[in-house]
């Protein structure tokens, strides 16, 4: 079975340049997540997919930040104009949404460096 | 207050030897679960061992166990017969309802594990 799958892997940029992560998760899993992960710290949820629909937003900075999640399948997650915080590690995340324990299945992250 | 708090931000431990990452945890719902992921270097959170508010047990997986005490509020991880491969960082994390389409984890700071030859 094929994991959560993220690109790109790395990404530099200058502060108040644009920047986009894709994410496709595994197939039939219904909830997908966007997680911040700054250096030293741990990961913190930006946003949270049920299906194509946002079931929690409320620490994503509505201001720069983006997501969406076309048919309920893929997603993406951009940052426009970026701020120097904003380097950190994105990871995507999926689960099921229903039933079992819960767990969420994590990509390996896409890592964001802003000059 | 801080819903997960794991105290140590690093520890050594010889290699062979058992060792025990703490995490406590602080909510008012009745239905919870609880995580430990491991994070290696390549940056990948790897799921290792879940226990649900409910179990009468304390999770196991292989080497990894999870000493829960619910009246202490308490779910540290415990790696029997450590291996040069534990090294990396560990993240607890909670699940505060298992609700359809909820199963949002809150996570800790974090502890890096570094074992030695």
């Amino acid at each position: 079975e094929a994991g959560v799958a993220q690109s790109p892997r790395y990404k530099i940029i200058e502060k108040r340049q644009s920047v986009a992560f894709w994410c496709n998760p595994i197939s039939g899993h219904a909830t997908l997540y966007w997680y911040q992960q700054i250096l030293g710290q741990g990961p913190k949820l930006l946003i949270q997919f049920q299906n194509n629909g946002v079931v929690d937003d409320s620490q994503l900075p509505k201001d720069r930040f983006s997501a969406e999640r076309l048919k309920g399948v893929d997603s993406t997650l951009k940052i426009q104009p970026a701020k120097l915080e904003d380097s950190a590690v994105y990871l995507c995340a999926s689960s099921l949404g229903q039933g079992g324990t819960g767990e969420l299945f994590f990509g390996e992250g896409s890592r964001l460096t802003v000059l | 207050a801080q819903k997960i708090t794991q105290t140590q931000p690093g520890m050594f431990v010889q290699e062979k030897e058992a060792v025990t990452l703490d995490c406590t945890y602080d909510t008012s719902d009745p239905s919870y679960g609880l995580f430990w992921y491991k994070q290696p270097s390549s940056g990948e959170m790897i799921f290792l061992i879940y226990q649900g508010s409910y179990d009468q047990q304390n999770a196991t997986e292989g080497r990894y166990s999870l000493n829960f005490q619910k009246a202490r509020k308490s779910a540290n991880l415990v790696i029997s017969a450590s291996q040069l491969g534990d090294s990396a960082m560990y993240f607890c994390a909670m699940r505060e309802a298992f609700n359809f389409g909820n199963e949002k984890l809150t996570f800790g700071t974090g502890t890096r594990l570094t074992i030695i030859p």
